[in-house]
């Protein structure tokens, strides 16, 4: 079964504005991942936060971790048409360490 | 730079006819993935090498093979392809048995089966 859930399956926002996309996963892991994939491309790595880990910047993302209520959340700020790509969280669960289960992804649209 | 390299970027099969899809690395990582992606779906794993050992997914078809003749080399073969079979098919590689730096991709090979 799938680890990863991201939410909204689908968000559209003006340049400039913030957006926050959630993942929601089932079991205890050691680190959940973000990556971002344009439109035909393979996927980038962006950010990993490990399990005792709650919070990780990398620029215009910050990534937070509640493992409590097994979720994380990325937000990017000052987003930029650019920004516009799917992004998919993964999780590295304790029971199957080294092999990452993605969710269906956050589907992001950056209007200008 | 270093990187993953996925050869052909799109590759077009017949029903039934073998097709092999390559990537190669320059990051010197032991552990190698190979994911499939259809339209709008998560990737899903398929199978994947920890340095010689090979590790298949138990929902994985018999019809998926690999094989990692060296640390940079990794081939995907998919015996008989079936139009179910079209999808963007995804390499990835990880580090020191994957402690803590994420997977880093190939560019994907694009397989229709026509």
């Amino acid at each position: 079964s799938q680890q990863g859930e991201e939410d909204p399956q689908a968000l559209s926002i003006q340049e400039g504005e913030n957006a926050t996309m959630n993942c929601s996963y089932k079991t205890s892991i050691n680190n959940l991942q973000w990556y971002r994939q344009n439109s035909g491309r393979g996927l980038v790595h962006l950010i990993l936060i490990r399990s005792n880990e709650r919070e990780k910047h990398s620029g215009r993302l910050r990534v937070t971790l509640d493992t409590s209520k097994k979720s994380s959340s990325l937000l990017i700020t000052a987003s930029r048409a650019a920004d516009t790509a799917s992004y998919f969280c993964a999780t590295d669960a304790r029971t199957n360490a080294g092999k990452s289960t993605f969710g269906d992804g956050t589907t992001l649209t950056v209007k200008p | 730079d270093a990187m993953v390299i996925q050869n052909p970027r799109y590759q077009v099969t017949q029903f039934g006819k073998p097709v092999t899809l390559s990537c190669s690395q320059t990051l010197n990582h032991n552990v190698m993935y190979w994911y499939q992606q259809k339209s709008s779906q998560a990737p899903k794993l398929l199978f994947h090498y920890y340095d010689k050992d090979f590790n298949n997914e138990a929902d994985t078809p018999d019809n998926f093979q690999s094989r990692r003749p060296n640390t940079s080399f990794c081939f995907l073969d998919i015996r008989s392809p079936g139009l179910g079979d079209a999808a963007m098919y995804l390499c990835a590689t990880s580090g020191s048995g994957f402690r803590g730096s994420g997977y880093t991709f190939g560019s994907g090979t694009r397989l229709t089966v026509v």
